[in-house]
């Protein structure tokens, strides 16, 4: 069982706007801890989404965003595309662990 | 541009020992952390544990403490993760990424792109 929790998959038609969610503890993201958001496409590495909360490296379209309240966190994608279909993980830092802490991870699909 | 190159896949026997790398390039190995990350078979990402090559404090999860080892050769920008003896349930991708910090700010910026670890009989 991970310690951030996520709905193991969601899907949605193009065009359509879709919101994952990260449920945490008071241990992670209710203490405040900066939630991150991870694309994993098939066969590949992990790639940097979303990080403190709702920030976009360089290269990443504005049609995804982050957000967070109190034990939860959301990645929300607007306008989906097809290049979406992907894997979803969201990360935080847990004080009890003393470490970083995944969620179990979204499968994406677009219809 | 930021480049971590794992070495390639290895199939070992349970039992056997393995060190499998992590090699930094285009920017100070020294002045950020390196993660380990595992994924098994069809599941998701786990946090294993992390080094600052600079003065090679290393941090692990504790569901990792003791069943591996992290370590750093800063002299050619290496990062590195080793079991003494493998056992079947280690069979996993495992990637190393690069992180600004080791506290409650951490996020992991650049990725390898995964050591394919296989142990069987």
């Amino acid at each position: 069982q991970s310690v951030l929790t996520q709905p193991p998959s969601m899907s949605g038609a193009p065009g359509q706007w879709v919101t994952i969610s990260c449920t945490g503890s008071s241990s992670n993201i209710g203490a405040g801890y900066d939630v991150h958001w991870y694309q994993q496409l098939p066969g590949t590495a992990p790639k940097l989404l979303i990080y403190g909360n709702n920030n976009r490296p360089s290269g990443v379209p504005d049609r995804f965003s982050g957000s967070e309240s109190g034990t939860s966190a959301s990645l929300a994608i607007s306008g989906l595309q097809a290049e979406d279909e992907a894997d979803y993980y969201c990360q935080s830092y847990d004080s009890s662990l003393s470490g970083s802490v995944f969620g179990g991870g979204t499968k994406l699909t677009v219809l | 541009e930021v480049q971590l190159v794992q070495s390639g896949a290895e199939v070992k026997k349970p039992g056997e020992s393995l060190k499998i790398s992590c090699k930094g390039s285009e920017y100070r190995f020294t002045s950020y952390w390196i993660g380990w990350v595992r994924q098994m078979p069809g599941k998701g990402l786990e946090w294993m544990g992390s080094i600052y090559p600079g003065d090679s404090d290393t941090r692990y999860s504790p569901s990792f403490q003791g069943q591996v080892t992290i370590s750093a050769d800063k002299s050619i920008s290496t990062a590195y993760l080793q079991w003494s003896s493998l056992k079947a349930s280690d069979t996993a991708m495992y990637y190393c990424a690069r992180s600004d910090y080791f506290d409650s700010k951490t996020y992991f910026d650049y990725w390898g792109q995964g050591t394919l670890v296989t142990a069987s009989s």
